[in-house]
């Protein structure tokens, strides 16, 4: 068990429809990064908070938002969805600064746009 | 631009021996991490074992050692004794700025190494 906590497990939704991903990172762990695992384009960082506020993006559409709260869980908003959205999506956090040597990420969510 | 490079997309072995995986990457920073992830049919990603370009010495971590040659800018892991558990991609990743205080560190990976456990 990573620590890192993600739900749900999977997700089946139509097209133009509007999905949230939740993760939950280790304890401690004040960086949470989305990334988008699919089968032609690899895995792809979209975006990293840090503490509550967004500090780098990667290739995220603009149908694409995130969020990191107070308690430091992040959701992932996924608006407008298209077939090619369907992929499986992970959290990953991490420490901070110098301990930044540790990447952990959640079991991912599976979502399949029908 | 920062890229990572497995040339290999599938791999056999026998049970019991080891193998090489093959990663190399590309960055014009002094300061990065090499990360390398197990991901088995169940999807998850699991962390296997991580180089900093400061290291002196190879990291290990049981069965998993890393093969870091700085000058190639290499970094091959290299799994002992294989079981059939081990059957699973393999990515390797970096993250750039590793050492530096508030590094966006965010991981580029490869496209992944499918190795396959013969019993």
């Amino acid at each position: 068990d990573s620590g890192v906590t993600q739900t749900p497990k999977h997700l089946i939704t139509a097209t133009g429809q509007r999905v949230t991903l939740r993760c939950s990172p280790r304890s401690g762990d004040l960086s949470v990064y989305w990334y988008q695992q699919s089968l032609d384009q690899g895995l792809q960082f979209l975006i990293q908070y840090y503490n509550g506020e967004e500090r780098a993006k990667g290739n995220i559409l603009e149908r694409f938002s995130a969020q990191q709260f107070p308690d430091l869980h992040s959701e992932l908003n996924l608006s407008s969805l298209e077939l090619g959205d369907s992929a499986l999506y992970f959290c990953a956090s991490s420490p901070s600064g110098y301990r930044n040597t540790e990447a952990f990420f959640g079991q991912g969510t599976r979502l399949t746009v029908v | 631009a920062q890229k990572i490079t497995q040339t290999q997309p599938g791999m056999f072995v026998q049970e019991k021996e080891a193998v090489t995986l093959d990663c190399t990457y590309d960055t014009s920073d002094q300061s990065y991490g090499l990360f390398w992830y197990k991901q088995p049919s169940s999807g998850e990603m699991i962390f296997l074992i991580y180089q900093g370009s400061y290291d002196e010495q190879n990291a290990t971590e049981g069965r998993y050692s890393l093969n870091f040659q700085k000058a190639r800018k290499s970094a091959n892991l290299v799994i002992s004794a294989s079981q059939l558990g081990d059957s699973a991609m393999y990515f390797c990743a970096m993250r750039e700025g590793s050492l530096r205080r508030g590094s966006q560190g965010n991981l580029i990976f490869g496209k992944g190494t499918k190795l396959s456990v013969k019993p």
